[in-house]
């Protein structure tokens, strides 16, 4: 039952570096998101796609790129890595975002520092 | 602005005792309410929800109330066990959320540490 998996776990970057976060679920959910979690500061989200092909922004989308080419995946691209960016980043998904009682599955988080 | 607000950033309760941990929302947009349990080095994982409709619901040891007129939620544990030790999200959701519609805004967080 491997549910959310965000790969990789950690990772040091330098400023201006790019690169992506991945994020995949085996449950078929229509839904998934990311969040950056920052101390002091609860978890606020980056960008969410409700389908394949759709994505939206979210509270803090700036510097984020997203895309949803199959339902299982939604990466998360950093073009230009700044120290701003330095959290730690979760991927959710859910089944059906017009059902407001449905609960979001968390991935395990990737903690990304920016130097 | 924040729009969902825990204003204790950390709680202490005996182990057998209950726990209460609070939440206030500004937006009165906001029609579902949920509680996110979070350990070290994992993601959130789901515990309680509740709708606008309702001011109570429970689930085993857990139960959140709901204050409309108040905006206020709180979720307690009773009883109150060692491996309750966590920190708790409380989030909300409503047509016009400041993450999107429908989209969950979190709180920042109240860690609780349940002492044997």
């Amino acid at each position: 039952n491997a549910g959310v998996t965000q790969t990789p776990k950690f990772q040091v970057l330098k400023t201006g570096q790019s690169m992506t976060l991945q994020c995949a679920q085996d449950m078929n959910h229509e839904y998934m998101s990311w969040y950056r979690q920052d101390p002091g500061m609860g978890l606020r989200l980056i960008h969410y796609s409700v389908g394949a092909g759709i994505t939206d922004q979210g509270e803090v989308p700036n510097g984020y790129n997203v895309s949803r080419s199959t339902t299982e995946d939604f990466p998360l691209r950093l073009l230009s890595a700044a120290p701003s960016q330095t959290s730690v980043y979760f991927c959710a998904s859910k089944q059906d975002r017009a059902d407001d009682n449905e609960k979001l599955f968390f991935g395990s988080g990737t903690q990304l520092s920016v130097l | 602005d924040q729009q969902v607000k825990q204003n204790s950033p950390s709680l202490s309760v005996q182990e057998g005792r209950i726990s209460i941990l609070n939440c206030d929302y500004t937006n009165s947009m906001f029609d579902y309410f949920l509680w996110y349990k979070k350990y070290p080095a994992e993601g959130p994982t789901f515990l309680i929800s509740i709708s606008s409709i309702k001011d109570k619901n429970e689930d085993g040891r857990f139960t959140v109330f709901l204050n409309k007129s108040a905006k206020h939620l709180s979720l307690h544990i009773v009883p109150s066990q060692p491996g309750d030790s966590a920190v708790y999200f409380c989030a909300a959701s409503g047509p016009d959320s400041g993450a999107g519609s429908y989209q969950l805004t979190f709180g920042k967080g109240t860690k609780l540490s349940v002492i044997p």
